[in-house]
């Protein structure tokens, strides 16, 4: 099993530009998360999915889309990117039937934002 | 906001006895204390967590405390690889996990 995998590893955006990170779990993982984590900081929850179709909204959700189509990808878009969103965003899925609720973390991808 | 607080850093001897505070003094009756490592980079990984009772695994053990206002975080016998930010984490149902900023710990020789 790959685990948790996260699309592209780098990118540097020019302010205004759009893009979309892919995540992919093949653990048949029912809750996917994107978390973004800022120099020095902890990571923040943006937006997460419980399903296939549904999604909601974290702690920073402003600036980001998402959607689930496929139980196994979960799509993060900035639409107009910003230096703010300079970040590595990390993607997780976690599974609803084992005890631990365990999160699975994919390698982050780092995106600056010029 | 974090629903938790810990030191910025501590150090610790390789073979001896990591000891990781953690203060939840908000935390509600359902909500897990999750806690969780980064290493470098890299993506976190889960540890332990628990609710009310002291928990061990292969990894580690978690001492909550009876009124669950904080708990700690040992690593029996600490070594090299085990230098990491570590997180105390409150996780709010369904599933969402709050993240602090964490304690660096430094295992030297």
């Amino acid at each position: 099993n790959a685990g948790v995998t996260q699309t592209p590893k780098f990118r540097v955006l020019k302010t205004g530009q759009s893009m979309t990170l892919l995540c992919a779990q093949d653990m048949n993982h029912e809750y996917m998360y994107w978390y973004r984590q800022d120099p020095g900081m902890g990571l923040r929850l943006i937006h997460y999915s419980v399903g296939e179709g549904t999604t909601a909204k974290g702690e920073v959700p402003d600036g980001y889309n998402v959607s689930r189509l496929k139980k196994q990808n979960f799509l993060l878009g900035l639409e107009s990117a910003a230096p703010s969103q300079t970040s590595v965003y990390f993607c997780a899925s976690s599974s609803q039937d084992r005890v631990t609720h365990e999160q699975f973390f994919g390698p982050g991808t780092r995106l600056t934002v010029l | 906001d974090a629903k938790t607080t810990q030191p910025t850093s501590m150090d610790c001897a390789e073979g001896r006895a990591a000891n990781l505070p953690c203060n939840h003094s908000t935390i509600s009756g359902n909500e897990y204390v999750y806690w969780y490592r980064q290493i470098h980079s890299q993506g976190p990984q889960y540890i332990i967590h628990g609710l009310k009772n002291n928990e061990t695994n292969e990894m580690a053990s978690l001492i909550i405390t009876e009124d669950r206002k904080s708990s700690t975080l040992i690593l029996p016998h600490a070594t090299l690889r085990d230098t990491a930010v570590y997180y105390c984490i409150v996780r709010v149902p369904p599933d969402k996990l709050i993240f602090g900023t964490g304690t660096r710990l430094q295992v030297f020789p």
